[in-house]
């Protein structure tokens, strides 16, 4: 099976740096996605790594290390509105990775 | 272009009432995929098809039955609604195969309430 591993909640204020931190464990790894939702939205992909490294997409950034099963996600410049939830996701092998598994989501309030 | 569309977006229901909910994609994605998210826990696969007349199971799959006899539509059916069924339902779609995006379009979501 798989699960994934994400904190529950961060905090930071606006303007500054924060990381979120995933570690999955899979039977079978295709890649790393993370989604972002807020509150009463649907989620949206960000962005998706499936090689070691960084993925920069603005002020967005995706770190993936496959020997450690282990991946974040690098917000910069804080704004209010990335007040949201970011989820960590991986396709399952036993579909043939037809399915993505989200991880319970970490919750980001940006304070002024 | 609507991306994926869900039919109703709110809905009370009594115990034991049936409702089906419709999700639509006009970006001719070969699968589509039904979740649930309760607070505070991430999204939870009910069923899902690769295509055309096809359908399987994913985590939570009691409860529910899915059709999708055509590309564009995936519906999700609730026989006799529960009160653990209360959640929000969310559809979602995507092309399948390896690429640099592995991105799954969501639908704006289902909120449903079972009393």
């Amino acid at each position: 099976g798989q699960s994934l591993e994400q904190p529950s909640e961060v905090t930071a204020v606006e303007g500054a740096i924060v990381q979120i931190n995933c570690t999955y464990q899979t039977s079978g790894f295709y890649g790393l996605s993370w989604y972002q939702q807020h509150d009463g939205g649907a989620p949206t992909f960000l962005s998706y790594n499936a090689l070691d490294g960084l993925e920069e997409t603005g002020r967005f950034s995706s770190f993936l290390s496959r020997s450690d099963s282990y991946g974040y996600l690098l917000l910069q410049e804080l704004q209010m509105k990335d007040s949201a939830s970011y989820f960590c996701a991986v396709r399952a092998l036993n579909t043939g990775f037809q399915k993505l598994v989200f991880g319970t989501g970490t919750r980001l309030l940006v304070s002024p | 272009n609507a991306g994926v569309t869900q039919t109703p977006k709110f809905r009370v229901l009594k115990t034991g009432q049936s409702m089906t909910l419709l999700c639509a994609q006009d970006m001719n994605h070969e699968y589509m995929y039904w979740y649930r998210q309760d607070p505070g826990m991430g999204l939870r696969l009910i069923h899902y098809s690769v295509g055309e007349g096809t359908t399987a199971k994913g985590e939570v799959p009691d409860g529910y039955n899915v059709s999708r006899l055509k590309k564009q539509n995936f519906l999700l059916g609730l026989e006799s609604a529960a009160p653990s069924q209360t959640s929000v339902y969310f559809c979602a779609s995507r092309t399948p195969g390896q690429g640099a995006n592995d991105e799954q379009y969501f639908g704006p979501g289902t909120r449903l309430t079972v009393t």
